[in-house]
C-alpha cells in the first residue's frame, strides 16, 4: 500500500525557514513524482511544484519561486519542502501527493504551519 | 492559468437524496478533471479522475461526467459519510489548479 507520511505541526515566527519532510512507502520512490500542494484555512488547493525524485528535476508554480525549495533524498525515500521568509501568509497546512500522469492519487496527512511570533 | 469554478459553494442534503456539482473550466481541459473528497481535519481523497473514472474502492454512487470546460459529480444517494468538501482539479496544463470546493453539509 502506499502511504506517504508527513512530520509534524511548526510553529515558527515570522521571517524565519521551516523544513517539512514526507517519507513514502510501498513503492519504488524514483518511480513518481512528488507534488506539493498548499490549503489555508477555510479555503481551496493551491499547487506549489513537484520533484522528480529520479533526477532531482523541479517544477514550480511562478507564485511560489523562491519561497519553496523542493529536494528528495533517495537513500530514505524523503522528499522535503523548505519555506524561506515566512509571513503570515504562509501559514496553512502543506501535502505531498504522488502523481500517475491524470491526477494527484495518494495524498499525504498534512503538515501544518503556523507563523507567529 | 486556467481558472476552475465550483458551484455551489454549499448545500445542505437530506441522506438518501440526489446530489449534482459543478465544475466549469474557464478554458478547454478534455477529460484532465479529477474530483477529491475531503472530509473534516483530512487530507484529500482522489474519488474521481480522468473526468469519470471511479478510483479504486470509491462506491458507484459516486459518478463523475464532462468533458472541454464543463464537469459535474453526482452522488446518486447522499449517505451520512459523504458529508463533505468536494474539490475538482485540472491537470491538462501547468500548474495544476482546483476549484475552490463545494461543501456538503447535512439538513
Amino acid at each position: 500500500e502506499v502511504q506517504l507520511q508527513q512530520s509534524g505541526p511548526e510553529l515558527v515566527k515570522p521571517g524565519a525557514s521551516v523544513k517539512m519532510s514526507c517519507k513514502a512507502s510501498g513503492y519504488t520512490f524514483t518511480s513518481y513524482v512528488m507534488h506539493w500542494v498548499k490549503q489555508k484555512p477555510g479555503q481551496g488547493l493551491e499547487w506549489i511544484g513537484y520533484i522528480n525524485p529520479y533526477n532531482d528535476g523541479t517544477k514550480y508554480n511562478e507564485k511560489f519561486k523562491g519561497k519553496a525549495t523542493l529536494t528528495s533524498d533517495k537513500s530514505s525515500s524523503t522528499a522535503y519542502m523548505e519555506l524561506s521568509s515566512l509571513t503570515s501568509e504562509d501559514s496553512a497546512v502543506y501535502y505531498c501527493a504522488t502523481y500517475d500522469g491524470y491526477c494527484f492519487d495518494v495524498w499525504g496527512a498534512g503538515t501544518t504551519v503556523t507563523v507567529s511570533s | 492559468n486556467i481558472v476552475m469554478t465550483q458551484s455551489p459553494k454549499s448545500m445542505s442534503m437530506s441522506v438518501g437524496e440526489r446530489v449534482t456539482l459543478s465544475c466549469k473550466a474557464s478554458e478547454n481541459v478534455g477529460t484532465y478533471v479529477s474530483w477529491y473528497q475531503q472530509k473534516p481535519e483530512q487530507s484529500p481523497k482522489l474519488l474521481i479522475y480522468g473526468a469519470s473514472n471511479r478510483y479504486t474502492g470509491v462506491p458507484d454512487r459516486f459518478t463523475g461526467s464532462g468533458s472541454a470546460t464543463d464537469f459535474t459529480l453526482t452522488i446518486s444517494s447522499v449517505q451520512a459519510e459523504d458529508l463533505a468538501d468536494y474539490h475538482c482539479g485540472q491537470s491538462y496544463s501547468y500548474p495544476p489548479t482546483f476549484g475552490a470546493g463545494t461543501k456538503l453539509e447535512l439538513k
